[in-house]
C-alpha cells in the first residue's frame, strides 16, 4: 500500500510571509499528486497538481515541487493572506488500484 | 457548468438504523468516489464507480454499500449505523476512473454530507 505522510499538522504564519507544507510517499510508481484546499464546512477544493514528468508547477501564489527521488513533494504559498487559511491535504496514488491516499492535512492560520 | 452536489447535507440518525445519502457528478463525469472524513482518521475511501460499476473498494464493513446510475448519480448506503459511523461522507467526480489507471484528471470534491448517529 501507500504511505503519505504530512507535515506540519498546523502551521501558523503572519500574513505576508510564505508557508510550505511538505508531504512523503512511499510507492515509488506513483504519478501523480494534488493538493486540496478544505475550508470550514465545505468540501476539499482542487488548488494545484502536478505529474511525475515534472520537477515544479507554479499557479500566482503557489506552487509544487516534486522530488522524485527522494520521494516527496512540497506546496508552497507566497504573501499569504488570510483567506488562505484552510486545512490542506496532500494526495498520491497508490496500491494495486492506483487509488489516492490521502496525507492527514495541516491546519494554516494566517495572522493579520 | 456546476459543481458535485450531495443530499442531504445534513443528517442525524440513530444506531441500528440505515440511511442512504446521494451524489450527483459533474454534468459529464463518470466517476463518482465516495471517502469518509473523520478528526481521527482523516479520509478515508470508501468505493469508487464507473460507468455504473464499482472499481475499487477500500477498507470498510460490508455495512457500506454503494451504486450507480446510467445517469452516473450515486447513492451510498449504510446499514446498522453504528455510533462511529458518524463523519463527513465526501463524494468526488472525475472524468475519468481514479482506480486501476496510470493517468489522472481531477478530481473535485462536493460539499459533502454531516451524519451524526445518536
Amino acid at each position: 500500500g501507500e504511505n503519505v505522510e504530512q507535515h506540519p499538522s498546523t502551521l501558523s504564519v503572519q500574513e505576508g510571509d510564505s508557508a510550505v507544507i511538505k508531504c512523503t510517499y512511499s510507492d515509488s510508481a506513483s504519478n501523480y499528486f494534488p493538493w486540496y484546499k478544505q475550508e470550514l464546512g465545505k468540501g476539499p477544493q482542487l488548488i494545484i497538481d502536478i505529474r511525475s514528468n515534472v520537477g515544479e508547477k507554479k499557479d500566482q501564489r503557489i506552487a509544487v515541487t516534486l522530488n522524485k527521488t527522494a520521494k516527496h513533494f512540497s506546496l508552497h504559498i507566497t504573501e499569504t493572506q488570510p483567506e488562505d487559511s484552510a486545512v490542506y491535504f496532500c494526495a498520491a496514488p497508490s496500491g494495486s488500484a492506483r487509488q489516492l491516499t490521502f496525507g492527514s492535512g495541516t491546519q494554516l492560520t494566517v495572522l493579520p | 457548468k456546476a459543481g458535485v452536489t450531495q443530499t442531504p447535507r445534513y443528517l442525524i440518525k440513530t444506531r441500528g438504523q440505515q440511511v442512504t445519502l446521494s451524489c450527483s457528478p459533474i454534468s459529464g463525469h463518470r466517476s463518482v468516489s465516495w471517502y469518509q472524513q473523520t478528526p481521527g482518521q482523516g479520509l478515508q475511501f470508501l468505493f469508487e464507480y464507473f460507468s455504473e460499476t464499482q472499481r475499487n473498494k477500500g477498507n470498510f464493513p460490508g455495512r457500506f454499500s454503494g451504486r450507480q446510475f446510467s445517469n452516473s448519480r450515486s447513492e451510498m448506503n449504510v446499514s446498522t449505523l453504528e455510533l462511529g459511523d458518524s463523519a463527513l461522507y465526501l463524494c468526488a467526480s472525475s472524468s475519468r476512473p481514479t482506480s486501476g489507471s496510470r493517468v489522472y484528471n481531477e478530481q473535485f470534491f462536493g460539499p459533502g454530507t454531516r451524519l451524526t448517529v445518536l
